[in-house]
């Protein structure tokens, strides 16, 4: 069974442009999530979808940060505009029930330059 | 502020050695606790979780819960090179009305053979 996918893997930009980040949870997972670890942070909880439902998006930094998840599969998280402080590594994650393990996928490393 | 703190590190231990991982909470109303592994560059990787007091083994892998005193830990026995790696515990509670996971920063391992 595949795990938790990313696209892409990295990405580079520059201040004020426009970035999208994919997630594919695990095939059957309700329940996605996503974090950001910034450098010498820990990992930070941004926002969880139940199916295709926002649950919870109290971690979201600010309005620039937008994330989505049509037909409750895939789910895109937008940074418009990208600043400085945005980068680090974004990852996804997935479960099955919303208080059961989370698993998760290999990260975006967004530099914004 | 609901916080996860662990050691740092580097924890260095020789191989076949036991490596004893420590992690305290702050949130009393958290409900299961993980332990990520996470190796440089990579995602985290889910190895233990346990949801009550006590011990629960998985092959080299003991997780240990004590929620009087806010702790939890991970042994690993006959420890291996391939073990060196970045350590996370993680938290769950309810937040918001979701399960967030809080994340500590981690402890590095490192095994020498």
């Amino acid at each position: 069974e595949a795990g938790v996918t990313q696209f892409p893997s990295h990405s580079v930009i520059e201040k004020g442009q426009t970035v999208t980040l994919r997630c594919d949870p695990i095939s059957g997972h309700d329940n996605l999530y996503w974090y950001r670890r910034v450098m010498g942070k820990e990992i930070k909880f941004l926002l969880h979808f139940v199916k295709e439902s926002k649950q919870d998006e109290s971690g979201m930094p600010n309005n620039r940060f937008l994330a989505e998840r049509t037909g409750g599969t895939y789910s895109t998280l937008k940074v418009q505009p990208a600043e400085l402080e945005d980068s680090g590594v974004y990852f996804c994650a997935s479960s099955q029930d919303t208080s059961s393990e989370q698993y998760f996928g290999p990260g975006t490393r967004l530099t914004v330059t | 502020q609901k916080e996860v703190e662990q050691n740092s590190g580097p924890l260095s231990v020789p191989e076949g050695a036991i490596a004893s991982l420590n992690c305290t909470y702050s949130d009393r109303g958290s409900q299961s606790f993980f332990w990520y592994r996470q190796y440089s560059g990579k995602s985290p990787e889910l190895i233990m979780f346990i949801y009550s007091n006590g011990d629960k083994e998985d092959g080299r892998f003991t997780a240990q819960l004590n929620k009087a005193s806010q702790y939890v830990s991970l042994l690993i026995r006959d420890s291996q090179p391939s073990d060196s790696a970045t350590y996370l515990c993680a938290v769950n509670a309810l937040l918001a009305g979701s399960y967030q996971l809080t994340f500590g920063k981690g402890t590095k391992l490192s095994v020498i053979p």
